[in-house]
């Protein structure tokens, strides 16, 4: 089954710097989500970006989608130290009628203050 | 947590033995998932549900049933409990099928 699977898989980072993460996929799409887990918490949806969409923001997040080369990033601007999460990635396939959400095995970001 | 109770919160059982974990939601949302999470694996699906007696298998559902009575609970049933069900369990909703979805708090169960 399609399955996201972000890189890098860890990432430190200093209070105020900006954390990259990417997320790959391997079939076609109907959207992406970015979802955020604090340890012991369940998920948090961040932010949907749809197949016919390269960029989006929310506050401090920006995602862009490369239908091209099956990928998308994930930036967070000006890290705080509550930012220290995992980040997951999770593809919806474009197949008709699939209602299910294919998660990556996520990043683990520590932002240090 | 959007609505969304799971219960227990935590359990530890043993090995055969039957286990019931509960999802509730006041949304009143069609789509509900249940997933497990486990080191190096992620977040995998087990079964889902896209209406009252509605459901349908996800990537891991042998050794697991659900059942959905109502719009508002959605059950996973371990039969047999083994030890590699030990895991964190995560149930969720969304509105529309494969759109964003919104997690409960999870449940933590040790299987001996």
């Amino acid at each position: 089954s399609q399955q996201g699977e972000e890189d890098p898989q860890a990432l430190s980072i200093q209070e105020g710097e900006n954390a990259t993460m990417n997320c790959s996929y391997k079939t076609s799409i109907n959207n992406l989500q970015w979802y955020r887990q604090n340890s012991g918490r369940g998920l948090v949806h961040l932010i949907l970006i749809r197949s016919n969409e390269r960029e989006k923001h929310s506050g401090r997040l920006r995602v862009t989608l490369d239908t091209s080369k099956k990928s998308s990033s994930l930036l967070i601007t000006a890290s705080r130290a509550a930012d220290t999460a995992s980040y997951f990635c999770a593809t919806a396939p474009g197949a008709y009628g699939n209602n299910r959400l294919a998660f990556g095995k996520g990043n683990q970001v520590v932002v240090i203050p | 947590d959007a609505g969304i109770t799971q219960s227990p919160r935590h359990k530890v059982t043993e090995t055969g033995t039957p286990v019931t974990l509960r999802c509730h939601q006041t949304e009143n949302h069609r789509y509900m998932y249940w997933y497990r999470q486990d080191p190096g694996h992620g977040l995998r699906l087990i079964h889902y549900s896209y209406g009252v007696k509605d459901t349908d298998k996800g990537e891991v559902s042998d050794g697991y049933s659900v059942s959905r009575s109502k719009t508002e609970d959605f059950l996973l049933t371990l039969e047999s409990a083994t030890s590699s069900q030990t895991s964190v369990y995560f149930c969720a909703i969304s509105i529309q099928g494969a759109e964003t979805q919104y997690f409960g708090p999870g449940t933590r169960l040790l299987v001996l």
